[in-house]
């Protein structure tokens, strides 16, 4: 059965400071690869998504990156944190090439607090 | 483009007490739709989905039925329980894209 991990499951670092969280995925074949953020108080905010190895698209521009070094690996960065980073972040995949009916499927998630 | 607009939380009920938790969305093409609960400090989990105009999606108690003239997904439960707190995202997807999340709706079910 396939199975995701995401790490750590919580983070508190200062102000412009780097990130990184790390999310992989078992079990599967590349699959699609999903950061969403969720602000306090606020929806699912889709930050990039992943189709294949080095292949990332972001939805908004922001102080973050993503990567894709292997096929099962999604990793978030920045090189500097803003306090407005703060959230919970949401590591997600998908089948590869599913269509309209497939499901997305969650890690634990990682509670981000810049301070 | 796509969206989806949830009622405002928090809902708060009391055991046994009939649940709606309204969703609209917006989509660019044939959606299918979703609705994922989200227990404390946890990530989401999927509810249940629908994926054409009349289908009603089940899990648990909860129904939701894809209402296409209304563009409506309403989840519904007829007794809710305490365990049943949680945060709940409606959520649809068209094509290939990536799931679109509305804001959630928090509910506080009291014994």
């Amino acid at each position: 059965s396939q199975t995701i991990h995401q790490w750590p499951a919580t983070l508190v670092q200062p102000v412009g400071s780097p990130l990184s969280l790390e999310c992989t995925v078992e079990g599967t074949s590349n699959p699609n690869l999903y950061w969403y953020r969720q602000a306090a108080g606020r929806g699912l905010q889709l930050l990039f998504y992943s189709v294949g190895i080095g292949q990332i698209s972001s939805e908004v521009p922001q102080n973050l990156s993503a990567s894709r070094p292997q096929d099962r690996q999604f990793i978030l960065s920045s090189k500097k944190l803003l306090l407005s980073d703060s959230g919970f972040y949401l590591c997600a995949w998908s089948e590869p090439g599913g269509g309209v009916n497939t499901e997305a499927f969650f890690g634990q998630g990682t509670r981000l607090t810049v301070v | 483009g796509n969206s989806v607009t949830q009622m405002e939380g928090p809902v708060t009920l009391s055991e046994e007490a009939f649940l709606t938790i309204n969703c609209t969305y917006t989509a660019t093409g044939y959606p299918s739709l979703f609705w994922y609960v989200q227990y404390p400090g946890e990530g989401l989990q999927l509810l249940l989905k629908a994926t054409k105009a009349d289908d009603k999606g089940s899990n648990k108690g909860f129904e939701a039925t894809y209402r296409k003239e209304t563009t409506s997904f309403h989840l519904e439960k007829g007794s809710v329980q305490v365990s049943d707190s949680a945060v709940y995202f409606c959520a649809l997807r068209t094509g290939r894209r990536a799931l679109t999340f509305g804001s959630g709706t928090r509910l506080q079910v009291q014994p």
